[in-house]
């Protein structure tokens, strides 16, 4: 079975520092990894997936095959990141398992 | 405009209480999902549809049922309410061949 980790519940920075936000996968196959993101008192959205490549609001991740790790990143965090963030995976079933969530605060 | 809505957005009812939560989608997606989320907890996976009289079972356990007799109408029914039913339940949906899904607003739910 498929498992995401997100190790921390709530994370602080201060605005202009960098920010990680950790995931970790379990999945034997080929997954395709996703963050999705839901700010105060909106729906929840995708952020951003692996195989787009994408930088996003600043943001990147890379998948870490060998560390099933999908790491999110930003160089220089703004007050307007705060929201939650969820890392997903979707293996053979093309079903999505979601983390159980990181809390971003970026504090002026 | 191409939207997933999800009607009502708050319920509160009392327990034994069948209730309904409505979740219409004009993406023209085929896969539609439910999940159940408590507060600053992981989505749960309920229940989902890979079209027209098409539903499975997720990966949590639910009392609830779900019917799909159109495309873009994928209701979720509860018989009887109880108090462990509180949460807010989210709908979702995808294309075909594609596993990025498009969430709705949610309902959040409290049986008292």
């Amino acid at each position: 079975a498929q498992r995401v980790t997100q190790p921390e519940k709530l994370l602080s920075v201060f605005k202009g520092a960098p920010v990680e936000l950790k995931c970790n996968y379990s999945y034997s196959g080929s997954p395709e990894l996703f963050w999705y993101v839901q700010y105060s008192r909106q729906r929840l959205q995708l952020l951003l997936r692996h195989i787009s490549r994408e930088s996003i609001k600043g943001f990147t991740a890379d998948l870490n095959k060998g560390e099933t790790s999908f790491h999110l990143k930003k160089p220089f965090a703004q007050e307007e990141d705060s929201a939650m963030y969820y890392c997903a995976v979707s293996g053979s079933a093309r079903q999505l398992t979601f983390g159980s969530g990181t809390q971003l605060t970026v504090l002026p | 405009e191409a939207d997933i809505y999800q009607t009502p957005r708050y319920l509160v009812i009392g327990t034994g209480k069948k209730i309904t939560l409505e979740c219409s989608q004009t993406m023209g997606h085929d896969k539609m999902y439910w999940y159940q989320q408590d507060p600053g907890m992981e989505l749960h996976l309920i229940h989902y549809s890979y079209g027209v009289n098409s539903t499975e079972k997720g990966d949590l356990s639910s009392e609830s049922t779900v019917s799909r007799i159109r495309t873009e109408h994928f209701p979720l029914t509860l018989e009887s309410a109880r108090p462990s039913h509180t949460s807010q339940y989210l709908c979702a949906s995808s294309r075909q061949g594609d596993d990025e899904q498009f969430f709705g607003p949610g309902t959040r739910l409290t049986v008292l």
